[in-house]
């Protein structure tokens, strides 16, 4: 049981360039999240999926797109990084637990991508 | 507008004392708050939550703390331990957001021996 998985772990690209971020989780969550932070602040929230073949932007999605591929895997793309886009990317995936029905979300180690 | 604060960057305590994380949010919507633990190099781990209609909420050393009248929330570690010392983020959702949530900065936790 790996809980979420994210590949690469760092990555450098140049401006302009193009690449995907993997997230897959294994704990058969219908809710995925991708999120940045930036140093010295909180998480913002890129976009979701709610449920397989359902996709919702968040706080922050311009310069990204996604897919939601299964109920395991939810992908993050940049089709032109920009340096702006530097950061450290984290996805998770969300249960709502029984008691006191708070949705409780398990992230991944995170990417670290640096724009030069 | 950012609707969670948390207005300390950093805290140092030492082990064994109390430990004491502020939690500041506008949007009286919220349904529930948590808060997460992040180590370096690592993704946050959920800790604790508390539901908007309780007031407190207790797990072990972990205590967090509700006051809706003042938007506040407040996470107690007691006794403190050098492996609290951490990033802990504040965050909140509402009940019909499929798990959304709204985090704070972080404060950074430093538990001294």
């Amino acid at each position: 049981n790996a809980g979420v998985t994210q590949t690469p772990k760092f990555q450098v690209l140049k401006t302009g360039q193009s690449m995907t971020l993997q997230c897959a989780q294994d704990m058969n969550h219908n809710s995925m999240y991708w999120y940045r932070q930036d140093p010295g602040m909180g998480l913002r929230l890129i976009y979701y999926s709610a449920s397989e073949g359902t996709t919702d932007k968040g706080e922050v999605p311009n310069g990204y797109n996604v897919s939601r591929l299964n109920k395991r895997e939810f992908s993050l793309r940049l089709e032109s990084a920009a340096p702006s886009q530097t950061s450290v990317y984290f996805c998770a995936s969300s249960v709502r637990m029984d008691v006191g029905r708070v949705w409780t979300q398990y992230f991944g180690p995170g990417t670290r991508l640096l724009v030069l | 507008d950012q609707q969670v604060k948390q207005n300390s960057p950093s805290l140092s305590v030492q082990e064994g004392r109390i430990s004491i994380l502020n939690c500041d949010y506008t949007n009286s919507m919220f349904d529930y708050f948590l808060w997460y633990k992040k180590y370096p190099a690592e993704g946050p781990t959920f800790l604790i939550s508390i539901s908007s209609i309780k007031d407190k909420n207790e797990d072990g050393r972990f205590t967090v703390f509700l006051n809706k009248s003042a938007k506040h929330l407040s996470l107690h570690i007691v006794p403190s331990q050098p492996g609290d010392s951490a990033v802990y983020f504040c965050a909140a959702q509402q009940d019909t957001n499929a798990g959304k949530s709204t985090f704070g900065d972080g404060t950074t936790l430093t538990v001294k021996p």
